[in-house]
């Protein structure tokens, strides 16, 4: 399978916990995107990487968020000290050209603080 | 900024007949545009999307929409809606460069209809 892949698909953590989650891409798709989705809305922009370049971050992403593509592939997103809120799908994406935006979705992992 | 209208949050249709979701966006210049489908539980899954020529674009699953700049519409529709397509549609809008300081291949999506057949 060569898609968009997310793990873990479910994660329940106690609100104040760290989580981490990791996104693999199409194989040489230089952009990656990470976007949140909360129930009854569509899909939000968290911020974007070109090969290992950071380009954007939303003013959704806070400061407990950090989200790195050490090497140009994978892509981890953490969250700090989470919060009820915090709780969402988070959906990665990948795309291979520069121009166009045709992005490709992985399955999302779902978030759940308690 | 960019940014995504879909009015109707829930559509219900019989099986065999016809569907139009609507989708209306603001964008600066020439965007690009696309409709995924969402089933409960799953990831976003390309239906079909607009860069630029021709208007009507046709797409997977029976799928096809029209973009229509004077009324900065791109309506997505179906002649024969299958029990299977029963699923929430999101239409998003794509930056086609760094204009208005929106983010190059940055997509921002509608709030989505939720589809339902019956039988």
């Amino acid at each position: 399978d060569t898609g968009v892949s997310q793990n873990p698909r479910h994660k329940i953590t106690k609100r104040g916990q760290n989580v981490t989650f990791r996104c693999d891409p199409i194989s040489e798709h230089n952009r990656l995107y990470w976007y949140r989705q909360t129930l009854g809305q569509g899909p939000e922009f968290l911020t974007y990487f070109q090969n290992e370049a950071q380009l954007e971050k939303s003013r959704l992403l806070s400061d407990r968020f950090s989200a790195e593509r050490p090497k140009g592939s994978f892509s981890t997103l953490e969250i700090q000290r989470t919060e009820q809120g915090d709780s969402a799908m988070y959906l990665c994406a990948s795309s291979l050209r520069v121009g166009a935006s045709e992005q490709f979705f992985g399955p999302g992992t779902r978030l759940t603080v308690l | 900024a960019q940014s995504v209208t879909q009015p109707d949050i829930h559509i219900t249709v019989s099986e065999g007949a016809s569907l139009e979701l609507r989708c209306n966006y603001s964008y600066g210049a020439t965007p690009y545009l696309f409709w995924y489908v969402q089933s409960p539980g799953q990831g976003l899954q390309l239906l079909l999307k607009y860069f630029s020529g021709d208007t009507l674009v046709q797409g997977i699953k029976g799928f096809e929409a029209e973009f229509k700049r004077s009324q900065s519409s791109f309506n997505l529709r179906k002649p024969s809606v299958h029990w299977s397509d029963a699923a929430e549609y999101f239409c998003a809008v794509g930056a086609q460069g760094n204009a208005g300081g929106t983010s190059y291949g940055k997509l921002t999506f509608g709030q989505g209809t939720i589809l339902t057949v019956h039988p």
